[in-house]
């Protein structure tokens, strides 16, 4: 049972316009959540993360938007730069258990320039 | 900054072979992780410990094995590689100091069995 899911496997966006990659989840005791990108032959770097006491959290040009109620979570970059092409992870971990991170299959996410 | 190193980035073994993939952290982390990367399937936990000497098992662990002797080293054993466990294999260490769950992952090393 996939507990983290990133339905769209890739998305295409035109430099300068929003990016917004979405993740859903299913299990209720998760309480942590992070972004992860990618780029290939290289391990995933750490983006931003969000605690589930917030609703949004912002770091630049990239902000975490959670909807606990419909445990969804997005991630929005503006404006998208074609540096940003890259898989995006989502990640979601709870408190109080392992320290373990539950990721979900990846966005490719490809920016035009 | 954290620094997790990987023994290879690239390797290509031969069906039935031992496969030894190395990972070290510099940052004293307590946890360490094995992690496997396939198209269309995202990261898939193999085993991941959270002492010395101490190990659990993740998503995927058959056919795999680990050992961690020092803080710093986790190491991935293929006790007898096959084809199907050609991929991209990630290690990452963390600390439940930090309190964000955030894992620090290697470079990665792609294994291919032949």
């Amino acid at each position: 049972d996939q507990q983290v899911k990133q339905n769209s496997p890739s998305l295409s966006v035109q430099e300068g316009r929003i990016s917004i990659l979405n993740c859903d989840y299913t299990n209720s005791m998760f309480d942590y959540f992070l972004w992860y990108k990618k780029y290939p032959a290289e391990g995933p770097t750490f983006l931003i993360s969000i605690s589930s006491i917030k609703d949004k959290n912002e770091d630049g040009r990239f902000t975490v938007f959670l909807n606990k109620s419909a445990k969804h979570l997005s991630l929005h970059i503006v404006p998208s730069q074609p540096g940003d092409s890259a898989v995006y992870f989502c990640a979601a971990s709870s408190q109080g258990g392992s320290e373990k991170l539950v990721f979900g299959k990846g966005t490719k996410l490809t920016v035009n320039p | 900054d954290v620094k997790v190193t990987q023994s290879s980035r690239y390797l290509v073994k031969r069906t039935g072979e031992k496969v030894f993939l190395e990972c070290v952290q510099d940052m004293d982390h307590e946890n360490m992780f094995w992690y496997r990367q396939d198209p269309g399937l995202g990261l898939r936990l193999i085993y991941f410990s959270y002492d010395v000497k101490m190990k659990e098992k993740g998503d995927i662990p058959e056919g795999y094995s680990v050992s961690r002797e020092k803080k710093e080293r986790f190491s991935l054993i293929l006790e007898s590689a096959s084809t199907n466990q050609t991929s991209m294999y990630l290690c990452a260490s963390s600390s439940p100091r930090g309190g964000t769950y955030e894992q620090y992952f290697g470079p990665g090393t792609r294994l291919t069995v032949t």
